[in-house]
């Protein structure tokens, strides 16, 4: 099946930085890409949807200046987490869908881990 | 936005037992689907059944789809310790994706 793969897989970072995390479809391009965030036990919250060349569309409730995300290529995407704060930390996942093959599965990637201290 | 619910929210079987979990959601869909996400990784897709669908089997796995109820189940059959994982349940509608909340299965070898 299509992989999806996601750097990095854990980060560390002090408070008031910004950390970057990257999405790759490695063989398809997806024109659309969904950025996730998890907490502990919980579900996934779709954050934002990334499209290749425009803006991304975010959801209700999150700050999209916040959480940045540029899709410049076909293949990758990338989310920003601007000023980093200690409720930041959670478990941050990506997906495409290849736009070949419309309404079936979502390939993910292995998420990263993010903590702010 | 979240918008399933599943049920239970936790379940602990012995190896070789059956499992079942139990998705209902609020709004029209295209599809459902089913994942799974082992600790601290990403989501694998399990199987996805249409909407005009009411059952459909890959392996181990048979899923049920009551458009009627807007439920759906998953049925692990035979199941095994590497099983061990988070199940959810995903609602397709305008091509995003909305997870419900999962459930956790342990299976006891």
């Amino acid at each position: 099946g299509a992989v999806v793969s996601q750097h990095p897989s854990w980060v560390i970072c002090k408070s008031g930085t910004s950390v970057k995390i990257e999405c790759r479809s490695l063989d398809f391009q997806a024109t659309t890409m969904f950025w996730y965030r998890q907490f502990p036990k919980q579900s996934l919250m779709l954050m934002a949807t990334s499209n290749e060349g425009s803006k991304a569309t975010y959801e209700q409730g999150v700050e999209k200046d916040k959480f940045l995300i540029n899709h410049a290529s076909l293949t990758l995407s990338t989310l920003t987490v601007t000023s980093a704060h200690p409720e930041d930390s959670s478990f941050y996942i990506c997906s495409a869908r290849d736009p070949g093959r419309a309404y079936t599965e979502a390939f993910f990637g292995q998420g990263t881990r993010l903590t702010v201290v | 936005s979240q918008q399933g619910e599943e049920d239970p929210q936790a379940l602990s079987i012995q190896e070789g037992e059956n499992a079942t979990m139990n998705c209902s959601y609020k709004t029209s869909i295209n599809n459902l689907q089913w994942y799974r996400q082992n600790s601290g990784r990403g989501l694998v897709h399990l199987i996805l059944i249409r909407s005009n669908e009411r059952e459909k089997h890959s392996g181990r796995l048979r899923v049920t789809l009551d458009t009627s109820k807007k439920s759906s189940s998953l049925l692990i059959t035979a199941s095994r310790a590497a099983d061990t994982a988070s199940y959810f349940c995903a609602t397709d509608n305008d091509y995003k994706l909305s997870f419900g909340a999962g459930t956790t299965v342990t299976v006891r070898a």
